[in-house]
């Protein structure tokens, strides 16, 4: 069965803390996104993953596909980090469609 | 670049009453997808078009539920009778294309309470 599961469910941070999502899926996969989603719906696409790592300013994203794994962390989280963040893979079995997980509700304390 | 578009933004009705949305995805993005997603869940794919065909309707509860994108571009998702375990967010996104490595870029959503 295709699954994709994030931990925590919600998580409470303080300004400055580091901070660590994780996701992981049941079978192989062609590609993992990590998504943010703020108040009011909209979403916007964080990273796209295949392998390795990637950065973009105080966010990082591994995966380890071996061990069906990713993480997103935020190093020196900030209140506007306050958001849900969502882990979507397209299983290799599903043709073009992303599997999402639950969420991670993610605040940020000044 | 305008984004992805969507309309309304809330909807309230009572159930057993019609509901329609749209979504005009970003130009010359030839994938569209509407999404529905329950409150304190993960979107739930309903039905994704390349230009004007379905690629993936499997999701889509078909007996109450459907979509149409006939001109390859703008897109309307209906829902005739709403029921209560409706209520939720409807996501539309577009991309450039079907590959697994595209990116999605969602619109804002469409709030719906059914009453």
């Amino acid at each position: 069965k295709n699954e994709v599961e994030q931990s925590p469910q919600n998580l409470t941070a303080q300004e400055g803390e580091f901070i660590t999502i994780n996701c992981s899926y049941s079978v192989g996969i062609s590609a993992l996104h990590w998504l943010q989603q703020h108040p009011g719906g909209g979403i916007v696409s964080l990273f796209m993953l295949s392998s390795g790592k990637k950065k973009h300013g105080r966010l990082i994203a591994t995966i380890n596909i071996q061990e069906k794994h990713s993480s997103l962390h935020i190093t020196a989280s900030h209140p506007r980090d306050s958001a849900v963040y969502i882990c979507a893979v397209r299983f290799q079995t599903s043709g073009s469609r992303l599997t999402f997980g639950e969420g991670t509700q993610l605040t940020v304390n000044p | 670049e305008a984004g992805v578009a969507q309309s309304p933004r809330y909807k309230i009705i009572e159930k057993r009453q019609s509901v329609a949305f749209w979504c005009n995805p970003i130009s010359g993005h030839a994938t569209l997808y509407w999404y529905q997603q329950i409150l304190g869940q993960g979107p739930k794919l309903l039905i994704q078009f390349q230009n004007n065909g379905v690629v993936d309707d499997s999701q889509l509860p078909k007996d109450r539920f459907s979509a149409e994108r006939l001109k390859g571009v703008d897109s309307t998702l209906k829902i005739q009778p709403a029921k209560l375990e409706d209520s939720a967010v409807y996501l539309c996104a577009s991309s450039l294309d079907l590959g697994a490595r595209e990116t999605q870029y969602f619109g804002p959503g469409t709030r719906l309470l059914v009453l």
